[in-house]
């Protein structure tokens, strides 16, 4: 069964700092895809990032990037530049087709920013 | 874009009664819906899968005569708590997907479900 591990509950960075928060899965598949979620204290779930599988190049949305490692079967979040405004819950998460395309989430990483 | 709503935000009920949470996608049309829980401060727990049109699939555990899933539309999914019980108090969450197996979910706000 394909599993998503977040080993870090609670992280801290300064602001204007840059942090990086880690997420493992394990999966027998070569076709998926994993994303990072943010979700701020009102709880509305926000993509904040998305790789696929077949894809070596890591994406990047603007202070946001990834560290995909396929065959490690890694995938960490770099936030540059850290604001008081990313302070929230991060999971990683895990889909795909051949498991129906519903997300794997992992347990989720607390990132508290400080001023 | 890509917005999806949920209504109520916040019900209050109490024990026995039922309660129904509605889920609907604004801007896009979507073939699939997904219904979690979250307990504070956990991760989210996916109770089921809904397609339009057709029966919900459960995860295993989840009651599905306790959760009625409905995916009437390709823009509303409804989730309806019946004879809620305490135990039932929880954040409930939906999210969308669009056509595309690539595509993105979309999540909506949550509806916190609080049973007296």
């Amino acid at each position: 069964a394909q599993t998503v591990t977040q080993s870090q509950p609670e992280m801290s960075v300064q602001e204007a700092e840059t942090v990086t928060l880690s997420c493992t899965y394990d999966t027998s598949e070569s076709d998926y895809y994993l994303f990072w979620y943010k979700q701020p204290p009102s709880r509305q779930m926000i993509l904040v990032i998305r790789q696929e599988a077949y894809k070596q190049q890591n994406a990047t949305e603007n202070r946001f990037s990834v560290n995909f490692q396929k065959a490690a079967k890694s995938f960490s979040l770099k936030i540059s530049d850290s604001q008081l405004g990313d302070a929230a819950m991060y999971f990683c998460a895990y889909r795909s087709r051949e498991y129906g395309n519903k997300l794997v989430f992992g347990a989720g990483t607390i990132l508290r920013v400080k001023s | 874009g890509a917005v999806v709503s949920q209504h109520p935000s916040w019900v209050i009920c109490k024990s026995g009664t039922s309660v129904k949470i509605e889920c609907r996608s604004l801007d896009f049309q979507a073939t699939t819906m997904f219904w979690y829980r979250q307990f504070p401060k956990q991760s989210l727990m996916l109770m089921a899968t809904s397609n339009e049109g057709s029966k919900a699939t459960y995860e295993q555990g989840v009651e599905k005569d306790k959760f009625l899933i409905n995916h009437a539309s390709l823009t509303l999914s409804t989730l309806t708590v019946t004879s809620a019980h305490p135990e039932d108090s929880s954040f409930y969450i939906c999210s969308a997907q669009a056509f595309l197996p690539g595509d993105t979910q979309y999540f909506g706000p949550g509806t916190r479900l609080t049973v007296l």
